[in-house]
């Protein structure tokens, strides 16, 4: 079982209020990446990160902002909450992010924007 | 525009029988395509995968069916078992990034 930890488990939020959901690895592991899973539309990545300090934007980047400023930590943080941002969350670690690395998923964040 | 298509919600079959969960791909820049396994309140847990030069690869009761040629995949459980009763979502990547791309997903149920 990859060491994936997501914080919290489960959030309500207010729309307009901002909110920072984390991911913790304990793999030490290099690529890590932000899923939102939605009825109708699977996986969407929203952010992915290559390395401390290294991200970049995925198909729904859209009033998404992360950081990473240690290898082991991955922050998604919605400046401004809607409910459209409805959703459940999922961080997932790669090694190396190559064809031999398939991603590993924590257990997701369901949060609900009211 | 969806890349990866799973266009079966969902599939119910009865245990011991084959289950096929099939895929389409319109991007022919893919080459490399996954099967992801979910439980409810788990997140997705990697199951097979297979490269675009291969047309099929095995593992136990897993099978994976790559036709380039109609960019279709089909994952093959044979016998299926109550316990594969979960969202099987396909995935497929491209040399340029290994970042996947995943399909709606479908929901397999397995009758005892």
């Amino acid at each position: 079982d990859a060491g994936i930890t997501q914080s919290p488990r489960h959030k309500v939020t207010e729309t307009g209020t901002p909110v920072t959901l984390r991911c913790h690895q304990t793999e030490n592991h290099r690529y890590m990446y932000w899923y939102r899973q939605d009825p109708g539309h699977g996986l969407r990545l929203i952010h992915y990160s290559y390395g401390v300090k290294d991200t970049d934007k995925g198909e729904v980047s859209d009033g998404y902002s992360v950081s990473r400023s240690k290898t082991e930590d991955f922050l998604l943080t919605l400046e401004s909450a809607t409910s459209s941002q409805t959703s459940v969350y999922f961080c997932a670690i790669s090694e190396s992010g190559g064809r031999n690395s398939p991603l590993h998923f924590g257990n997701g964040t369901r949060l609900t924007v009211t | 525009d969806q890349q990866v298509k799973q266009n079966s919600p969902s599939l119910s079959v009865q245990e011991g029988r084959i289950s096929i969960l099939n895929c389409d791909y319109t991007n022919s820049m893919f080459d490399y395509f996954l099967w992801y396994k979910k439980y409810p309140a788990e997140g997705p847990t990697f199951l097979i995968s297979i490269s675009s030069i291969k047309d099929k690869n095995e593992d136990g009761r897993f099978t994976v069916f790559l036709n380039k040629s109609a960019k279709h995949l089909s994952l093959h459980i044979v016998p299926s078992q109550p316990g594969d009763s979960a969202v099987y979502f396909c995935a497929a990547s491209s040399g340029g990034s290994y970042i996947p791309t995943f399909g709606r997903g479908t929901s397999l149920i397995v009758h005892p």
